[in-house]
């Protein structure tokens, strides 16, 4: 089953508007990682938060973590058409070498 | 620098035919490697991983299998397609003994079964 579940499933904003999705997981993680997809391609990594970190920041990007709610935000600042993708979380288990992703967030970013 | 190949980018198949997806990565040695199958508008799924040469752990029961010839060669198989098995493949890599770390994800292959 999925460890991470994104919400909203979808998001349609205005370009120059911020765009705000999260992520919930159920057990304990060493790091939570999102992801970017643009249509019909790979997944683009993002930014990797680690269990011990409460923020972090990548130019336009910034994710939380709140491990206590087991739950992470993604914030993209001043969007572009170019955002328009669907962003994934994927969270680890202690010792494993595996990723597990949620089902994403679709976001359109209009002209 | 590292990169990770697919191919093909696209495949129709008829029910029934084999299959066979190449994965390979340049620029690091002892790579994990990852097979994910993603349905349209869904997440990914954790089809097979490996951690060295002929070192191969399945996730999903399936008609599908996985092999590594070699260190940065991932393959994925199958006798006999289904149905079910039309979907975008992504295979992916991460660092040797790399725990929990970042994965680097190919151009993927669109399958259709028909």
């Amino acid at each position: 089953s999925q460890q991470g579940e994104e919400d909203p499933q979808a998001l349609s904003i205005q370009e120059g508007e911020n765009a705000t999705m999260n992520c919930s997981y159920k057990t304990s993680i060493n790091n939570l990682q999102w992801y970017r997809q643009n249509s019909g391609r790979g997944l683009v990594h993002l930014i990797l938060i680690r269990s011990n970190e409460r923020e972090k920041h990548s130019g336009r990007l910034r994710v939380t973590l709140d491990t206590s709610k087991k739950s992470s935000s993604l914030l993209i600042t001043a969007s572009r058409a170019a955002d328009t993708a669907s962003y994934f979380c994927a969270t680890d288990k202690s010792n494993d070498y595996k990723l597990s992703f949620g089902a994403g967030t679709t976001v359109t970013v209009r002209a | 620098s590292q990169t990770i190949h697919q191919w093909p980018a696209t495949l129709v198949q008829p029910v029934g035919s084999p299959l066979s997806l190449e994965c390979t990565v340049e620029g690091t040695s002892n790579p994990n490697l990852y097979w994910y199958r993603q349905a349209a508008g869904r997440g990914l799924q954790l089809l097979f991983y490996s951690v060295g040469i002929g070192q191969i752990s399945s996730e999903v029961p399936q008609n599908l299998s996985a092999s590594r010839p070699q260190d940065r060669q991932f393959i994925l198989s199958s006798k006999k397609l289904l149905l079910s098995d039309s979907g975008f493949y992504l295979c992916a890599w991460s660092s040797a003994g790399a725990v929990g770390e970042t994965q680097y994800f190919g151009p993927g292959t669109r399958l259709l079964v028909l």
